[in-house]
């Protein structure tokens, strides 16, 4: 088992620019997140996925779109990227959302915008 | 709303002295209580976590933690420190019950001196 795999490990793009980040989970997991990560702020949940088919925002989605293409995949969308949103990326997977199961992450996706 | 506070941003600690790592939790009832590690350059994994039972949970690598629910507390604690233990890590909190999102803390780096 690969459990998560992101694509790509490293970014740079320039203001303005386009991306989608990829990942993917092999553990039939229902419930997917993508997070940042930057430095004192912890891990801060962009969106989720309590299902295959749903996506909701978390604490910080603007600037960002997501879309659940099957139960495996979840990706990341920056439309028009910004220097602010240079972070590390990270997804993650549960069995089931909520407080109780948990969370596999991904190797990161380090993105610069300048 | 449910939150997670480590106090400790920084902490160093000789090769083979105890350590303990502090976590503070707000939330209305007993919730899910998670320690994960990243090591440099990784996605998180997790340490142990907590739900009810048995106050002082063990987990990989050697390390344990205690609740004290009259604390609000759930401090993560390993005898003797190993140099490849320098890591950040980051307690987590999450509800018991429906779908709610897991919140991390701003995590810890840990330095182990020779």
């Amino acid at each position: 088992n690969a459990g998560v795999t992101q694509t790509p490990k490293f970014q740079v793009l320039k203001t303005g620019q386009s991306m989608t980040l990829q990942c993917a989970q092999d553990m039939n997991h229902n419930s997917m997140y993508w997070y940042r990560q930057d430095p004192g702020m912890g891990l801060r949940l962009i969106y989720y996925s309590a299902s295959e088919g749903t996506t909701d925002k978390g604490e910080v989605p603007n600037g960002y779109n997501v879309s659940r293409l099957n139960k495996r995949e979840f990706s990341l969308r920056l439309e028009s990227a910004a220097p602010s949103q240079t972070s590390v990326y990270f997804c993650a997977s549960s069995e089931e959302g909520g407080g109780r199961y948990e969370q596999y992450f991904g190797p990161g996706t380090r993105l610069t915008v300048t | 709303a449910q939150s997670v506070t480590q106090p400790d941003i920084h902490i160093t600690v000789s090769e083979g002295a105890s350590l303990e790592l502090r976590c503070n939790y707000s939330y209305g009832a007993t919730p899910y209580l998670f320690w994960y590690v990243q090591s440099p350059g990784q996605g998180l994994q997790l340490l142990l976590k907590y739900f009810s039972g048995d106050t002082l949970v063990q987990g990989i690598k050697g390390f344990e933690a205690e609740f004290k629910r009259s604390q609000s507390s759930f401090n993560l604690r390993k005898p003797s420190v190993h140099w490849s233990d320098a890591a950040e890590y980051f307690c987590a909190v999450g509800p018991a019950g429906g779908y709610q999102k897991v919140t991390f803390g701003t995590g810890t780096k840990l330095q182990v001196i020779p």
